[in-house]
């Protein structure tokens, strides 16, 4: 299995409160995803990195944001939370290869945060 | 922009039933096709991918999927169910560099004893 955990792994806040997710991955990847999963909207790209200090905005960006200062960590945050923003959060790796050099890259998943924002 | 049909959200099937699970894609160039499976409470794990070569896909547990370009279809097949299939199963696509996916919202297998 791919060495990717995130915390915490459950939460729940308040709306108007800030609210910070963490992917850590042991496989020095170099690309990171942050998804959201929703019933009927399958898996929703938020934000996505690139390397240390690159990131890039996703499908549903607005009201989150990211930082990546070391390889291994991806910080996902909502800056003040709403109810819409109760979901599940999965964080995801993957690795450009010699025989996908133009994509095709598998993407490996953390297990999930489940967040309820009351 | 890239995207996925699911069609049908449930599916559901004896065990030892064929299992067939479709996805379409919008594509103006070749696509890059995966599934994945979920199950409950887990993150989405790799079940095939189809890259270049070989249409025919074969991936684990006994599943496999066909790319077929004119009918820009990937769908997902086992020819018997085992009530362990039971779980969700997302078809995505990919197009460029950093592996970014467009996944389709997903269909989920029910195995009936």
């Amino acid at each position: 299995d791919a060495g990717i955990t995130q915390s915490p792994r459950h939460k729940v806040t308040e709306t108007g409160t800030p609210v910070t997710l963490r992917c850590h991955q042991t496989e020095n990847h170099r690309y990171m995803y942050w998804y959201r999963q929703d019933p009927g909207h399958g898996l929703r790209l938020i934000h996505y990195s690139y390397g240390v200090k690159d990131t890039d905005k996703g499908e549903v960006s607005d009201g989150y944001s990211v930082s990546r200062s070391k390889t291994e960590d991806f910080l996902l945050t909502l800056e003040s939370a709403t109810s819409s923003q109760t979901s599940v959060y999965f964080c995801a790796i993957s690795e450009s290869t010699a025989q996908t050099p133009g994509g095709g890259e598998t993407q490996y998943f953390g297990p999930g945060t489940r967040l309820l924002v009351l | 922009a890239q995207s996925v049909t699911q069609l049908g959200s449930h599916v559901s099937v004896s065990e030892g039933a064929l299992v067939l699970l479709r996805c379409n894609y919008s594509s103006s160039v070749p696509p890059y096709l995966f599934w994945y499976v979920q199950y409950p409470n887990q993150g989405l794990q790799l079940l095939l991918k189809y890259t270049t070569g070989a249409t025919l896909v074969k991936g684990i547990n006994g599943f496999e999927a066909e790319f077929k370009k004119s009918e820009t279809s990937f769908h997902l097949t086992k020819p018997s169910a085992h009530m362990s299939d039971a779980a969700e199963y997302f078809c995505a696509v990919s197009y460029t560099n950093a592996g970014k996916s467009t996944f389709g919202d997903g269909t989920t297998l029910t195995v009936k004893p």
